[in-house]
């Protein structure tokens, strides 16, 4: 069975700040692992995604995230935070045997202060 | 490319009615579609993962007569709540991808019920 942790429901950083959520998985097999950010009543768009091949990924408005096999992490980073950056994001893992079925963790809420 | 969209945007229903909610892949043909459903401050959980001209795979704990899925065309599923009741209200949300496997899934805007 396959896993996400997101540590810190809410996360707050100021305007020109560094983000950084943080995502730990849990699966049996390889997986795949993908962010996700949901604005206000929306549904999802996809920041980034990875599925085995470079363990850094550089998705959408800047954001990026590192695979760590021996750290069963993928946490998402932004170097420079901006205020329409503030929404919520969900990180995702898919067992590749079972057809795109992603399992997601609850959320982190990113609050961006002036 | 790869835009889905739902229809409605938002329904409010008396508590009893049936409401269909429609998921659209616009410029791509799916496979494959999902259902989620989203509580408010939660995270989505999957509830039924339907592939064109079959059966709908239902998550453990969801009811399949309560929530009817059919995706009769490469483009078009459809989710009906039968017999609506206040605690069947949420955002309910699709996804869609092009094959099984890898494929990144492309979500719909999501669908916000209120039974009352």
């Amino acid at each position: 069975a396959q896993s996400v942790t997101q540590l810190g429901s809410h996360v707050s950083v100021s305007e020109g700040a560094l983000v950084l959520l943080r995502c730990n998985y849990s699966s049996s097999v390889p997986p795949y692992l993908f962010w996700y950010v949901q604005y206000p009543n929306q549904g999802l768009q996809l920041l980034l995604k990875y599925t085995s091949a470079a363990t850094l990924v550089k998705g959408i408005n800047g954001f990026e995230a590192e695979f760590k096999k021996s750290e069963t992490s993928f946490h998402l980073t932004k170097p420079s935070a901006h205020m329409s950056d503030a929404a919520e994001y969900f990180c995702a893992v898919s067992d590749t045997g079972t057809a795109s079925k992603l399992t997601f963790g609850t959320g982190t809420r990113l609050q961006v202060t002036l | 490319g790869a835009v889905v969209s739902q229809h409605p945007s938002r329904v409010i229903c008396k508590s009893g009615t049936s409401v269909k909610i429609e998921c659209r892949s616009l410029d791509f043909q799916a496979t494959t579609m999902f259902w989620y459903r989203q509580f408010p401050k939660q995270s989505l959980m999957l509830m039924a993962t339907s592939n064109e001209g079959s059966k709908a795979t239902y998550e453990q704990g969801v009811e399949k007569d309560k929530f009817l899925i059919n995706h009769a065309s490469l483009t078009l599923s459809t989710l009906t709540v039968t017999s609506a009741h206040p605690e069947d209200s949420s955002f309910y949300i699709c996804s869609a991808s092009r094959l099984a496997g890898i494929e990144t899934q492309y979500f719909g805007p999501g669908t916000r019920l209120l039974v009352l």
